[in-house]
């Protein structure tokens, strides 16, 4: 079926360290997108892939999207406490026309 | 402020019950999305209407319903409620059909609790 496993659930690191999450899709996708939510928030759309092999940078975050567009990866350089939230993948299905949300990685920043 | 907007923020009411939650989509966006969040499961698509119509269809119970009317707004209606239907209900919207799909502005979200 159509479903986005995305690993770690949660990610413990000490400011200044680096935080990755990663996801996979058994199919195809259309293109993925990636939310932040922070605690007691409502998800906020940070970026979409929509290419093979795309990446894209924002800041101190690396956006990837894979060459056969089944997975995906957030990098973040030197973490901040203000990188704490969950962060969420989201893939989209042509066939169905849904858009899927990964687990979500809970990321705690230790100051 | 995402410009999506939710009633009520929270509600709690009794196993058995039926309740109503309220959106309105951002001005101009004609799709609305109804996701369930719940601490084990993260977010779990329920349904999609553009412009009125369904869809897309995700793991709905059929104890639930929605509908799009013709100024936009959505209503998802949960009824013969289970402890197990506590959860945070979240709206979103966006521009597009689902032929494309573009980035979600979500609401705050409705906190449903069951007792």
């Amino acid at each position: 079926g159509q479903q986005v496993m995305q690993i770690p659930q949660y990610q413990h690191v000490q400011e200044g360290e680096d935080f990755t999450t990663y996801c996979n899709s058994s199919t195809t996708l259309s293109n993925i997108q990636w939310y932040k939510q922070r605690p007691g928030g409502h998800p906020v759309f940070l970026i979409q892939l929509v290419k093979s092999g795309e990446v894209k940078k924002q800041k101190r975050l690396t956006f990837q999207f894979g060459e056969a567009k089944k997975n995906s990866s957030l990098h973040i350089t030197a973490t901040q406490t203000t990188d704490v939230g969950t962060y969420f993948c989201a893939g989209f299905y042509n066939q169905g026309g849904k858009l899927i949300f990964g687990q979500g990685t809970e990321l705690s920043v230790k100051p | 402020d995402s410009g999506v907007t939710q009633t009520p923020k929270h509600l709690i009411t009794a196993t058995g019950q039926r309740v109503t939650l309220r959106c309105s989509p951002r001005s101009g966006d004609l799709s609305v999305y109804w996701y369930q969040q719940s601490l084990d499961q993260g977010l779990q698509f329920l349904i999609q209407y553009y412009n009125g119509e369904e869809r897309a269809k995700g793991n709905i119970l059929e104890r639930f319903s929605a509908q799009q009317f013709p100024d936009l707004h959505s209503e998802l209606n949960l009824s013969s409620l289970e402890l197990g239907d506590s959860a945070l209900y979240f709206c979103a919207s966006s521009v597009w059909d689902r032929v494309f799909s573009g980035e979600l502005f979500f609401g705050e979200g409705s906190r449903l609790t069951v007792l």
